[in-house]
């Protein structure tokens, strides 16, 4: 079983519709859990992050984790063709020192939002 | 702004060739890696390094090898290629102090092994 399980998708909305991503995770030593999002022939950029468990809003953007479940979410409002791309979810067990800055990644999850 | 190149976008090789992927990064961060990404397997961690001349394997090291002779650069070796090893490498690093493990990352080299 792989540490964390993100579905691939591919996922395809229309412009306008909540969006809903997931990742499920084993290690319960994850403290830091990240989204990141990669458009087409670029790589990956750091869209948000939330520190433990709880919410965080920006804009359009909600990410949510539950430890208790080891389940954290990212959803999507008003979403827009430019969403058009691919999450990641990654997780570290602490930042920096002895990690090495190591982080755990999802599969990821293809998103395409059609007007 | 913290800027991660790789030295090509698309390379093509033959198997059994020797293969260096390079990786620059501007920002005097002390970790980089070097990771593949193949459709429904996401990020796989190929190697790291936390400082000049120090290096860690992740996890799938086999058929790969790593240089960093500077803190700026890291390179990737492949040093009998084979056509499982066609793929997208991406170059990352991160600063080591950082309250997150953020990882910058590059556009990525597209290999193909013939």
């Amino acid at each position: 079983q792989k540490e964390v399980e993100q579905d691939p998708g591919p996922l395809s909305v229309p412009e306008g519709a909540i969006v809903s991503l997931n990742c499920t995770y084993s290690n319960s030593a994850f403290q830091y859990f990240m989204w990141y999002r990669q458009y087409s022939r670029k790589g990956p950029e750091l869209l948000m992050y939330t520190y433990s468990s709880g919410n965080k809003e920006d804009g359009r953007f909600t990410a949510q984790v539950d430890k208790s479940s080891k389940y954290i979410s990212l959803f999507i409002r008003d979403s827009q063709p430019s969403d058009s791309a691919t999450y990641l979810c990654a997780m570290s067990a602490n930042a920096g020192g002895t990690s090495y800055g190591k982080l755990t990644f999802g599969q990821g999850t293809i998103l395409t939002v059609h007007p | 702004d913290v800027k991660v190149t790789q030295s090509s976008r698309y390379l093509v090789k033959r198997t059994g060739e020797k293969v260096f992927l390079e990786c620059v990064q501007d920002m005097d961060h002390e970790n980089m890696f070097w990771y593949r990404q193949d459709p429904g397997l996401g990020l796989r961690l190929i190697y790291f390094s936390y400082d000049v001349k120090m290096k860690e394997k992740g996890d799938i090291p086999e058929g790969y090898s790593v240089s960093r002779e500077k803190k700026e650069r890291f390179s990737l070796i492949l040093e009998s290629a084979s056509t499982n090893q066609t793929s997208m490498y991406l170059c990352a690093s991160s600063l080591s102090s950082g309250p997150l493990n953020e990882q910058y990352f590059g556009p990525g080299t597209r290999l193909t092994v013939t």
